[in-house]
């Protein structure tokens, strides 16, 4: 069974920075590409980034260059650091995962970690 | 950027009835769409993947058609469950992918 759970959420102030880990199980994590997408309250999904199995890394418009996309491919663990937060970053941050086999993002989602960006 | 417009925003609709809600994509994204459902609290559930294949344990009360830039995807007769926020995604050259709005489903 494929779970993916994330952690890491948490309140920070603007310009701050905030990790987070999404721990994968259930597949062959290594091969996978693997993205991160977010909801701010009350609005739809976004987006944010996503790394393939190889490490190439991708990124939308509203976070390159403040957000990092990793993974440890030997602990099965999707990273995002996130630096230079604003307020427009508070928002659940979801890690999902394809089906085997599949190029597309959504197959199998984690519960969401809380990102919280005030004074 | 490839950007998703859905339609309408809300639908008020009544338990047993069909409904179909609209996805445009802003170029052809060729049949690479997903349709999700959300539920208050919970994460999105893939339900339509390549525009109209059901994911796994879906009913066949939902379908999805279209290819290009033009989608639908059809509630045959809805269910107390099935009252909830869909969204539509294009997957073309993933990554990257871009999400619709959304539509909310209320009962009327």
């Amino acid at each position: 069974e494929v779970q993916l759970l994330e952690s890491g959420g948490g309140l920070v102030q603007p310009g701050g920075s905030l990790r987070l880990s999404c721990a994968a199980s259930g597949f062959h994590f290594s091969t996978y590409t693997m993205s991160w997408v977010r909801q701010a309250p009350g609005k739809g999904l976004e987006w944010v980034s996503a790394i393939s199995g190889g490490g190439s890394t991708y990124y939308g418009d509203s976070v390159r260059g403040r957000f990092t996309i990793s993974r440890d491919n030997s602990k099965n663990t999707l990273y995002l650091q996130m630096n230079s937060l604003r307020a427009e970053d508070t928002a659940i941050y979801y890690c999902a995962s394809p089906a085997r086999g599949a190029i597309r993002p959504g197959d199998y989602w984690g519960q969401g970690t809380l990102v919280t960006v005030s004074s | 950027e490839i950007v998703m417009t859905q339609s309408p925003a809300t639908l008020s609709v009544s338990p047993g009835e069909r409904v179909t809600l609209s996805c445009r994509a802003s170029q052809s994204v060729s049949s690479n769409l997903a349709w999700y459902q959300q539920k208050p609290g919970q994460a999105p559930r893939l339900l339509i993947y390549d525009a109209s294949t059901r994911a796994t344990d879906i009913p066949a009360r939902f379908s999805g058609s279209g290819s290009g830039t033009e989608f639908t995807l059809t509630i045959s007769s809805l269910q107390s469950g099935d009252f909830a926020v869909y969204y539509c995604q294009q997957y073309n050259n993933y990554p990257p992918c871009s999400f619709g709005q959304g539509t909310k489903l209320e009962i009327k």
